[in-house]
């Protein structure tokens, strides 16, 4: 089975622009998060999404927006970029089936995005 | 919310030796922390998982202890190779139809030959 997938791989944007990063879940997971990893730090929690719903948002600006579809795959959209977003964005889905007690389902990532701004 | 620390920020071992990192945790609501491995330029893997409701759990070379009154867990590897250096991370959190984590900040172990 295929893995999270995120796309594109690497981007280069320059300040006040806005770019959108594209995941897809492993197949059957509903649960999407969102990362910001800065280099050498750990990753920071930006947004949960389960059945296309937000369940969770980090300490990130209103700049910072996502969705999830039907399909279950999500896209983070950024506006207005600063320097300070330069940072690898990473994508992980966790499998939470309906009716059956979903927690602490392992959460796996995908290879992430990496976001460079000039 | 949740703060997570971590200990040692780098740590070297000879090969065969054991490593030790540790996490501490603030929200006493945390009921789920992994353990995941990232090497360089790639994604970060989950490596071993505990829930609140357990003490100690291993898997071949690797365990994870929990002290939940304390607020802290532990890595233990043992028997290390050089395909372990990597960066590590411990999280904490709790489900929520899903996964909200806080990350430590990374331990980057290299196991020397």
């Amino acid at each position: 089975d295929a893995g999270v997938t995120q796309s594109p791989t690497h981007l280069i944007k320059t300040r006040g622009q806005q770019v959108t990063l594209r995941c897809s879940p492993i197949s059957g997971h509903k649960s999407v998060s969102w990362y910001q990893q800065v280099l050498g730090q750990g990753p920071q929690f930006i947004f949960q999404y389960y059945e296309k719903e937000e369940r969770g948002r980090g300490n990130f600006p209103d700049r910072f927006s996502a969705r999830q579809f039907p399909n279950y795959s999500s896209e983070l959209n950024v506006n207005a970029l600063l320097l300070g977003d330069s940072a690898l964005y990473l994508c992980a889905s966790s499998f939470s089936p309906t009716g059956v007690d979903s927690r602490n389902q392992p959460q796996h990532f995908g290879d992430g995005t990496r976001l460079s701004i000039l | 919310g949740e703060n997570v620390e971590q200990h040692p920020s780098t740590l070297s071992v000879q090969e065969g030796d054991s490593a030790v990192i540790k996490c501490t945790y603030s929200d006493s609501a945390s009921n789920y922390f992994p353990w995941y491995k990232q090497e360089l330029g790639k994604r970060p893997q989950l490596i071993i998982d505990i829930r609140s409701n357990v003490g100690e759990k291993k898997d071949q070379r690797i365990a994870v202890t929990l002290n939940k009154t304390a607020k802290h867990f532990s890595l233990h590897i043992t028997e290390t190779q050089p395909e372990d250096s990597a960066v590590y991370f411990c999280a904490a959190g709790f489900d929520n139809y899903g996964q909200n984590f806080v990350f430590g900040p990374g331990t980057r172990l290299s196991v020397l030959p």
